[in-house]
C-alpha cells in the first residue's frame, strides 16, 4: 500500500540555519504531495503541496520540489527562525486510496533556538 | 482558504461518560469529512470518513460503535466517543475535503480537540 517515510526528529537547529527534512514516499498513480505544519496545541495547516512531477510547492520561505525519479518531496528552509518551531508532516493523496486518503509520514519536530 | 473549526478544544471527562466533538466546515459544504486520532510524539491514524447523509466507513480496528459518527448536514460532522476510558485519551482532528478543482486532493483540517478521560 501507499507509504510516506520522513526523517526521524527531533531535529535542532540555530535560528538562521538551514533546514531539509527528507520526505519519500511509495505510491501507485500519480499521487499528490503535501507538507503539513502543526504548532504546539493546535491542529494541522497546509504549508504546501505539489501536484505532480517537477512542481515546486512554496510557501513562507518554505520550499519542496515532487521528484518522481527518486520519490521524494524534501522540505527546505534557507533560514529558519524560533517561530518555525513546530510539527511537520509529509504526506501524499491520490494514490491507491484515491484523493479522499490522505497518508501521512510519522512527523518530524523542529525545535529552533536563538 | 477553507475553514474547518471543532468543538471544544479540550474535554476532559470521567471514565464511562460519553463525550461528543463537533467539527464544522464554516465557509463551504463538504460531504465528506474524516476523522483522525494522533497519539502523543505520533502521526496522524485515520479513524473513519464521514459521509454526509449516510453511514461512515470505519477503518480497520476503529470500533463504530465506540467511535459514533454522525454526518447530519453539509457543514457538520460530530464524533462520540462513547463510554469513554482512559485509553481513548488522545488528539482527535477532523478534516473536510472542498469540492472545488483547485484544492485537488488537498483537506483542510480543524484545530484538534484533546480528549482526556479521567
Amino acid at each position: 500500500g501507499d507509504s510516506v517515510t520522513q526523517m526521524e526528529g527531533p531535529v535542532t537547529l540555530s535560528e538562521e540555519a538551514f533546514l531539509t527534512i527528507n520526505c519519500t514516499y511509495t505510491a501507485t498513480g500519480y499521487p499528490s504531495l503535501f507538507w503539513y505544519v502543526q504548532y504546539p496545541g493546535e491542529g494541522l495547516q497546509l504549508l504546501l503541496k505539489a501536484t505532480k512531477a517537477d512542481d515546486k510547492g512554496s510557501n513562507k520561505g518554505f520550499e519542496a520540489t515532487y521528484r518522481k525519479e527518486t520519490t521524494s518531496f524534501h522540505l527546505e528552509k534557507g533560514s529558519v527562525q524560533v517561530s518555525d518551531s513546530a510539527v511537520y508532516f509529509c504526506a501524499l493523496s491520490g494514490g491507491s486510496g484515491g484523493y479522499n486518503k490522505l497518508i501521512f509520514g510519522a512527523g518530524t519536530r523542529l525545535a529552533v533556538h536563538p | 482558504g477553507a475553514v474547518v473549526s471543532q468543538h471544544p478544544s479540550w474535554v476532559i471527562c470521567k471514565s464511562g461518560t460519553s463525550v461528543k466533538i463537533e467539527c464544522r466546515s464554516l465557509d463551504f459544504q463538504a460531504t465528506t469529512m474524516f476523522w483522525y486520532r494522533q497519539f502523543p510524539k505520533q502521526s496522524l491514524m485515520l479513524m473513519a470518513t464521514s459521509n454526509e447523509g449516510s453511514k461512515a466507513t470505519y477503518e480497520q480496528g476503529v470500533e463504530k460503535d465506540k467511535f459514533l459518527i454522525n454526518h447530519a448536514s453539509l457543514t457538520l460532522s460530530t464524533l462520540t466517543v462513547t463510554s469513554a476510558h482512559p485509553e481513548d485519551s488522545s488528539f482527535y482532528i477532523c478534516s473536510a475535503r472542498v469540492e472545488d478543482r483547485k484544492y485537488t486532493g488537498e483537506l483542510f483540517f480543524g484545530e484538534g480537540s484533546r480528549l482526556t478521560v479521567l
